[in-house]
């Protein structure tokens, strides 16, 4: 089986960083994905780490450390329209796609 | 143009009746999959097919039975609906079983929201 955690709220205000923790367990690990997922809406990509290190994206950056079984997702200068959930999903085993899903973090970003 | 789109966006019914969700996606994709996102939250693997071949079938109850008829076309067909069934179902694509290049990225549909009283 596999354990992703993650916080369940988060809240920040507006130009300030905030890191987004996610631990996991799992067997077969195949890479990492970090997704935003406005409510009603569907979850869209924001990145993805297989090797260790930081993967920069414009204001967002993830990190992923196999060997400890830890990543984070960086959100820099935040803005009111990052008020979302953001879910860390694990892929496992050979076949792509097989993504197993944390219960997402509820950032809320204040004026 | 919506890349991944699904169908109904909404769907009320009773406990026992028969209903399906239709998918289709005109990004090229040759893989697809149905997810099931509960009251709390979790987004869960259902299936998947990879140019229209199951390959990912994550412990489903028969009465969930996919149907691909062609590469971008994935319908969910679900009989004998319980109280457990309500959820939102997503349909999402991605470019295929190729390794490491951005293949694995999922695009996700809208969701359908399935009630069942």
């Amino acid at each position: 089986g596999q354990n992703i955690d993650q916080p369940t709220e988060m809240t920040a205000t507006e130009g300030a960083i905030v890191q987004i923790n996610c631990t996991y367990q799992t067997s077969g690990f195949n890479g990492l994905f970090w997704y935003q997922q406005h409510a009603g809406e569907a979850p869209t990509f924001l990145s993805y780490n297989v090797l260790d290190g930081l993967e920069e994206k414009g204001r967002f950056s993830s990190f992923l450390s196999r060997s400890k079984g830890y990543s984070y997702l960086l959100l820099n200068e935040l803005q009111m329209k990052d008020s979302a959930s953001y879910l860390c999903a694990v892929q496992r085993g050979s076949t792509l796609g097989r993504l197993y899903f944390g219960r997402g973090t509820q950032l809320t970003v204040w004026p | 143009d919506t890349a991944v789109s699904q169908t109904p966006k909404y769907l009320v019914t009773q406990m026992g009746n028969d209903k399906s969700i239709k998918c289709e996606q005109n990004l090229g994709h040759d893989t697809m999959y149905w997810y099931k996102q509960d009251s709390k939250k979790f987004l869960k693997i259902m299936f998947s097919y990879n140019n229209k071949e199951l390959i990912i079938n994550e412990t489903v109850p028969n009465r969930f039975s996919p149907k691909s008829p062609d590469k971008a076309h994935l319908n969910l067909h679900i009989n004998s609906l319980e109280l457990g069934d309500s959820a939102v179902y997503f349909c999402a694509s991605s470019l295929g079983q190729g390794a490491f290049s951005g293949a694995n990225v999922l695009t996700f549909g809208a969701g359908s929201r399935l009630t069942v009283l």
